[in-house]
């Protein structure tokens, strides 16, 4: 079965610095990977995704995650983290043995970011 | 373009009394549609998933129940509400065909009390 893991439940970053919010994967097959982002008492918002092609992926709001297979991993990456970046953060993989676009999601991380 | 509309936003309902949510898309046909469950801000709990009207999946057995009447519109009720059914519910969609994320509404908050 697919399975993401989210190995830390927060990550606490000063504005400014760069960010890294850790995503690790178990898929058979070639992995369909994805970030969303949660404000507080919102619905998800997508970030990126990784289908296929380059490695380093490109989202919204400056955010970036690099698919590494060697590692099983897909960590979010910023150059530069705003306060307002502060939300609860998810990785998700792709189900490809249910015949339609289920995704399987960590358990979430919560980046604060101070000021 | 497409949206996702939620209603209602929040709900405080006694244990035993009956529950309907609704999940409504616009701007698209044949959608996929998912209900979700999220427990004290963290995990999400995929309850159904729709392909199609009056196609139902379940995910888990629960005291919840959904249905499809219409090609975009996904409901999710219930006969008798636990406390264990509080949580804040997600409704998404995903295009029919092809490797498109997921897009998610703007949620339910249900306090069961």
């Amino acid at each position: 079965a697919q399975s993401v893991a989210q190995p830390e439940d927060q990550v606490n970053v000063a504005e400014g610095n760069p960010l890294t919010v850790k995503c690790t994967y178990s898929v058979s097959g070639n992995p369909y990977l994805f970030w969303y982002v949660q404000y507080p008492n919102r619905g998800l918002q997508f970030l990126l995704k990784y289908i296929t092609g380059d490695n380093l992926v490109k989202g919204s709001y400056g955010f970036e995650a690099e698919f590494n297979k060697s590692q099983t991993s897909f960590h979010l990456k910023k150059p530069s983290a705003l306060v307002s970046d502060s939300a609860l953060y998810f990785c998700a993989v792709r189900d490809h043995y249910t015949g339609f676009q289920k995704l399987v999601f960590g358990t979430g991380t919560r980046l604060l970011v101070s000021p | 373009s497409q949206t996702i509309h939620q209603w209602p936003a929040t709900l405080v309902q006694p244990v035993g009394s009956p529950l309907s949510l609704e999940c409504t898309v616009e701007g698209t046909s044949n959608p996929n549609l998912y209900w979700y469950r999220q427990a004290a801000g963290r995990g999400l709990q995929l309850l159904f998933y729709s392909v199609g009207i009056g196609q139902i999946s379940s995910e888990v057995p629960q005291n919840l129940s959904a249905s499809r009447p219409q090609d975009r519109q996904f409901i999710l009720s219930s006969k008798k509400l636990l406390l264990s059914d509080s949580g804040f519910y997600l409704c998404a969609w995903t295009p029919g065909l092809g490797d498109s994320e997921q897009f998610f509404g703007p949620g339910t908050r249900l306090t069961v009390l």
